[in-house]
C-alpha cells in the first residue's frame, strides 16, 4: 500500500464549479500535512498547510481527519488558472524532516 | 523570497559518463534534499542531507551518491549513468522543524541519458 495515496484523475470541471480532492495516508503517527501545486513542466509548491481543525485561504478549504488518516482540499468557484496537479503531502515522524508526496490529482478547468 | 536554483534546466548524457548535478539554495535552510519525479511515480526521495558534511539514504539512493560541503550547496551525483536515470531531478530545502516542514523547490533538471 501506498504511503499516500489519491485519485490521479483527471478531473474535468466547468468555470465556476465545486471540486473536492481526497487523499489518504497509511503513518498514523504523521504529524505535519501539506498541499502543493505543480504546473505542468514546473516545480511543485505550497499551496496550504492543513491543520486538524481545518483551514482556508481564499477559495481554498483544506480539512484533516486524523482518525481515518484522510486529507481533502476543496475549491470554490475555480478559475482557468486553477488548472495544476495537486499533490497531498504527509510529514513523517522520522530523522531529517522528510515529506512523502502523493502521486497528485491532475485538475482542468475548462470553459 | 526563498530561492532554490539547479545548475542546468535540461542535460544530455550518454551512458557511463559522470553527471554532475547542483543546488544552492539562499535561505540558510538546514535540510536540503534530492528527488526524482517520473509519471505515474511521482516525488521519489534519493537522498537528503540535514547539516554540512551529513547525508542519509532517501527511499531510492542506488546508482546514486551526494556531497554536501557548504551549507547552501547539494551536489547528486551519477557515478555512471544509466538509461533508467532519465528523468527530472529536483532539489529542494527546508529549515528544522519537528513532524516536517514545508519544502522550496527548484526549478528541476530534466536529464537525458542516451
Amino acid at each position: 500500500r501506498k504511503e499516500v495515496e489519491q485519485d490521479p484523475g483527471p478531473f474535468n470541471v466547468p468555470e465556476g464549479a465545486t471540486v473536492a480532492f481526497n487523499c489518504t495516508y497509511s503513518n498514523s503517527a504523521s504529524q505535519s500535512f501539506f498541499w502543493y501545486r505543480q504546473d505542468c513542466r514546473k516545480e511543485p509548491k505550497l499551496l496550504m498547510s492543513v491543520y486538524s481543525s481545518g483551514n482556508e485561504d481564499g477559495r481554498f478549504t483544506a480539512q484533516l481527519n486524523r482518525a481515518s488518516q484522510y486529507i481533502s482540499l476543496l475549491i470554490r468557484d475555480s478559475k482557468l488558472s486553477d488548472s495544476a496537479t495537486y499533490l497531498c503531502v504527509v510529514g513523517s515522524t522520522g530523522g531529517g524532516n522528510k515529506l512523502t508526496f502523493g502521486t497528485g490529482t491532475q485538475l482542468k478547468v475548462e470553459l | 523570497d526563498v530561492k532554490v536554483t539547479q545548475s542546468s534546466r535540461y542535460l544530455v548524457k550518454r551512458t557511463g559518463e559522470k553527471v554532475f548535478l547542483e543546488c544552492v539554495q539562499d535561505m540558510d535552510h538546514e535540510n536540503m534534499f534530492w528527488y526524482r519525479q517520473d509519471p505515474g511515480l511521482g516525488l521519489r526521495l534519493i537522498y537528503f542531507s540535514y547539516d554540512v558534511k551529513m547525508k542519509e539514504k532517501g527511499d531510492i539512493p542506488e546508482g546514486y551518491s551526494v556531497s554536501r560541503e557548504k551549507k547552501e550547496r547539494f551536489s547528486l551525483i551519477l557515478e555512471s549513468a544509466s538509461t533508467n536515470q532519465t528523468s527530472m531531478y529536483l532539489c529542494a530545502s527546508s529549515l528544522i522543524l519537528a513532524g516536517g516542514n514545508e519544502q522550496f523547490f527548484g526549478p528541476g533538471t530534466r536529464l537525458t541519458v542516451l
